[in-house]
């Protein structure tokens, strides 16, 4: 199947600072990619969505300036959470999707990165 | 609004019996697709399988098949000969054609008993 990466796969830094997380679609171009949030024990959390090339529509309740989306190319999208705190401490996951089928890709279907663990101390 | 239901919180089985996970979902939509995902310890989301509701054949990958009760709104995974490996959390997801969200199920835990 289509392979999504995502890096870093951990990251622990201080309340304030800023951490960026990258998706890469690696054989297949991808038209949209999901940023996802999940708890412990929970099923995911859509926080976002970006279309390449346009800004990000965010889910409701999901500040905007605090988690900034860019998707500047066809494989890329980066999640940056600003100014980070402990309550921002959790597990994010990308995932991508493509209009049509597309490399190794099929239509409709969301192929997820391994996901970060952000722990903000 | 759709909505996807796992009615199975968890499940348990013995290495290499069978076993069925449940999800029904609730759409006024014809045409959609629905997706089985697996979510094992390292927590990396991994398609299991893969459904169009205009077909009619149920999907199969390997040891792992669904049956689709269109009618019904009935999408159920069947994992046969058990594997230790197939221990996770398992996620029952529906998207209506055109659309860019997942609805995802709450999720079910199967636990492989050797």
């Amino acid at each position: 199947g289509a392979v999504v990466s995502q890096h870093p796969s951990w990251v622990i830094c201080k309340s304030g600072t800023s951490v960026k997380i990258e998706c890469r679609s690696l054989d297949f171009q991808a038209t949209t990619m999901f940023w996802y949030r999940q708890f412990p024990k929970q099923s995911l959390m859509l926080m976002a969505t970006s279309n390449e090339g346009s800004k990000a529509t965010y889910e409701q309740g999901v500040e905007k300036d605090k988690f900034l989306i860019n998707h500047a190319s066809l494989t890329l999208s980066t999640l940056t959470v600003t100014s980070a705190h402990p309550e921002d401490s959790s597990f994010y996951i990308c995932s991508a999707r493509g209009r049509r089928a597309s490399g190794r890709a099929q239509p409709e279907t969301q192929y997820f990165g391994p996901g970060t663990r952000l722990l903000v101390l | 609004a759709q909505t996807v239901t796992q009615s199975q919180p968890e499940m348990s089985v013995q290495e290499a019996e069978t076993v069925t996970l449940s999800c029904t979902y609730d759409t006024s939509e014809s045409d959609y697709y629905l997706f089985w995902y697996k979510q094992p310890p390292s927590r990396q989301m991994i398609l299991v399988i893969r459904q169009e509701a205009y077909k009619q054949q149920n999907a199969t990958e390997n040891r792992f098949s669904v049956n689709f009760q269109k009618a019904a709104k009935s999408f159920s995974l069947k994992i046969s000969d058990s594997q230790l490996g197939d221990a996770a959390m398992y996620f029952c997801a529906y998207i209506r054609q055109g659309a860019q969200k997942l609805v995802f199920g709450q999720g079910t835990r199967l636990t492989i008993n050797p």
